[in-house]
């Protein structure tokens, strides 16, 4: 069974980087799956941020694509995400995710998800 | 972009009635849509995919409709663990967009 388990700083100051990492047990960065990442601002809907392939290729949101980059490390079984020139906006519960069956994009394997408070 | 707009926002339901809430997307995304779960403080969780298909574990009282624009999701028979937020999500097209989600609650 495949576990995906974000972790980074729960607080960047505006203007800065935001660095997440979501470490992937159970199966390997390398399969023939798209790994993604999506947001949920508090008490809000989702939003689709990007996702990677284990080649390396990339599909980003146009809203984020200018400051957005996913990528994976192989060795580690992980990919990252950063998000730069963060405001308030970029408050939100980020999440990792992994489609479900290879087949199409949509997630059945979610991390559980860190808080990112983007503040001074 | 392609807009999902879900209706109702909120749904009051007693349970053991039936529930069908409803997606629609602003240009046709075929039969590529999912719905998700999320109850506070959790990951959303994938109950349908290609508009019909359930995931697996996914009880039979869930099921899904539609194509092109229009979509359903019904649950038969609400049990207690139904009340939840739920989320349409279109795969058909870059960026992939989510509906705005209806909060299911007991009545």
């Amino acid at each position: 069974q495949v576990q995906l388990q974000e972790s980074g700083p729960g607080l960047v100051k505006p203007s800065g980087t935001l660095s997440l990492t979501c470490a992937v047990s159970g199966g390997s960065i390398s399969s023939s799956n798209w790994w993604s990442w999506v947001r949920q601002p508090p008490g809000r809907g989702l939003e689709w941020i990007g996702e990677i392939y284990h080649s390396g290729s990339t599909n980003y949101n146009p809203s984020l694509k200018s400051r957005v980059t996913i990528s994976v490390d192989k060795s580690k079984n992980q990919l990252s995400l950063k998000l730069s020139s963060v405001t308030a906006a970029d408050t939100a519960v980020y999440y990792c995710a992994r489609d479900y069956d290879s087949r199409g994009y949509y997630y059945g394997y979610w991390g559980q998800g860190t808080l990112v408070t983007v503040s001074s | 972009e392609i807009v999902m707009t879900q209706s109702p926002a909120t749904l009051s339901v007693s349970p053991g009635e039936r529930a069908t809430l409803s997606c629609r997307a602003s240009q046709s995304v075929v039969s590529n849509l999912a719905w998700y779960q999320q109850k506070p403080g959790q990951a959303p969780r994938l109950l349908i995919y290609g508009a019909s298909t359930r995931a697996t574990g996914i009880p039979a009282r869930f099921s899904g409709s539609g194509s092109g624009t229009e979509f359903t999701l019904t649950i038969s028979s609400l049990q207690s663990e139904d009340f939840a937020v739920y989320y349409c999500q279109q795969y058909n097209n870059w960026p992939y967009t989510f509906g705005q989600g209806t909060k299911l609650e007991i009545k």
